[in-house]
């Protein structure tokens, strides 16, 4: 059972350059989220998409955008790399948007911006 | 405003002891709750939720308890192994249904 499956694992980006992250779940989970990591603060929500065809915008979506053109994939890109990006990114599913239910991530993408 | 944090950025446990990590939260209207755990180089595990209509929910060694009175939220882990040491988050399910993260707590299991 794979989940999750972020590409690529690590990668490291000159600023300026634009870069997709890929994410692919085999879930069939409505539900799907991209998250950053920094030391110290946690996890903060980037974009998300409740069902195909949706997305919206999370606490630091600015850089960023996503889209979802079907269930199973949920690509995040940045149009202009800049070094405050440098980060790890997480994606996660859920079955339902508006429930009580748990997300599962990806082992996450650690991107570095130089 | 909302958040969600742990009262200890690190623990450090005796192999075979209890661990009991804490998280306070400060949204009385959250009615859901995630534990995770998230070993080097991977991503955030689901260990076990609790909605807010429960005190307290057990799964395989691992306890969550919740006090809604003073907005807290810890998870008892028994029996600590060498494979417990990982970094453990809990998180919060706002109004949105979105949910919010603590910064985690570094849990070191001693041989």
């Amino acid at each position: 059972i794979a989940g999750i499956t972020q590409a690529p694992t690590s990668q490291i980006l000159a600023a300026g350059r634009r870069m997709t992250l890929r994410c692919t779940q085999d879930m069939r989970h409505n539900a799907m989220y991209w998250y950053r990591q920094d030391l110290g603060l946690g996890l903060r929500l980037i974009h998300y998409s409740n069902t195909a065809g949706t997305t919206g915008k999370g606490e630091v979506p600015d850089g960023y955008s996503v889209s979802r053109a079907n269930t199973d994939d949920f690509p995040l890109t940045l149009a202009s790399a800049v070094p405050s990006q440098t980060s790890v990114y997480f994606c996660a599913s859920s079955a339902a948007a508006y429930s009580n239910q748990p997300q599962h991530f990806g082992d996450g993408t650690r991107l570095s911006i130089l | 405003g909302e958040s969600v944090g742990l009262h200890l950025p690190t623990l450090s446990v005796q192999e075979g002891d209890n661990s009991i990590i804490n998280c306070a939260y400060s949204n009385s209207a959250s009615d859901y709750f995630i534990w995770y755990k998230q070993e080097s180089g991977k991503g955030p595990q689901f260990i076990i939720d609790i909605r807010s209509n429960m005190d307290k929910r057990q799964g395989q060694r691992v306890t969550v308890l919740l006090n809604k009175t003073v907005k807290h939220l810890s998870l008892q882990i028994a029996a600590t192994q060498p494979g417990d040491s990982a970094v453990y988050f809990c998180a919060e399910n706002r109004n949105d249904y979105k949910l919010s993260f603590g910064a985690g707590t570094t849990v070191t299991v001693r041989a």
